[in-house]
């Protein structure tokens, strides 16, 4: 089965600060990604999908990008409402799998 | 607009099961693919399985593939996930997720695939605890 990684697992930046986050498969996924954010005590939303399509209603500030093995999400501009957990997910064939999350804090 | 609305909290005793369910309104159900994801406390995501309605066999996380059954229930857009044999390590948050699907037929196989979680489910509280 194909596993997920993260880095880092947690960070710290303050507000306008430029983030970025990645997300490493074990094998080659082409661009079947996903991005999620959880903020503390809600249901996990999803932001980007297809590694780099940003969802509806999902500010400009967030980006994605990447194939294969290699992906980032990247935060361009960091907002105090954006406290939260990120997770990667690689989908399309089963088993699909999360990373282990990326906590960012102001 | 699809919703998903998940059973109520349950508390267990270790060794027993549980049976969660997640009604669908406003899609596509029997072509939409259901996912299981948990949440143990302090914990991050973990998907546990997942099942497309119309054709009915589940798919599962390999951790969990002795002890979870996945299955759904056409007529009342209603899918299920149970789990045997709760241990302590089983306290968690249980979500149903909706995502679509990419059916493809092959020389007469047909395959299908999982695409991103769109929509999901409150989430089950399951308290397992003697």
């Amino acid at each position: 089965d194909i596993q997920m990684t993260q880095s880092p697992s947690s960070l710290s930046a303050s507000v306008g600060d430029r983030v970025t986050i990645t997300c490493r498969a074990s094998q080659g996924i082409t661009n079947y990604l996903a991005w999620y954010q959880q903020k503390p005590g809600t249901v996990p939303k999803l932001l980007i999908s297809a590694a780099s399509t940003l969802q509806s209603g999902v500010p400009s500030r967030f980006s994605g990008s990447g194939s294969g093995t290699d992906f980032t999400l990247t935060i361009t501009g960091l907002q105090p409402e954006d406290v939260a957990t990120y997770y990667c997910q690689k989908y399309n064939t089963a088993p699909l799998a999360f990373g282990p999350g990326t906590k960012v804090d102001i | 607009q699809v919703q998903l609305v998940q059973s109520g909290a349950e508390v267990k005793k270790p060794g027993s099961s549980v049976k969660v369910s997640c009604k669908a309104s406003g899609g596509t159900f029997s072509n939409d693919a259901i996912s299981w994801v948990r949440q143990a406390p302090g914990q991050g995501l973990e998907w546990m399985g997942g099942i497309i309605p119309m054709f009915g066999t589940a798919n599962y996380a390999e951790k969990f593939y002795d002890r979870v059954r996945i299955t759904a229930d056409e007529s009342t857009s209603t899918g299920f996930m149970e789990l045997s044999s709760l241990r302590s390590e089983d306290t968690a948050v249980y979500y149903c997720a909706r995502g679509g699907t990419t059916i493809t037929v092959i020389r007469g196989v047909t395959r299908y695939y999982y695409s991103f979680m769109d929509v999901w489910g409150k989430g089950t509280t399951v308290t397992v605890s003697s």
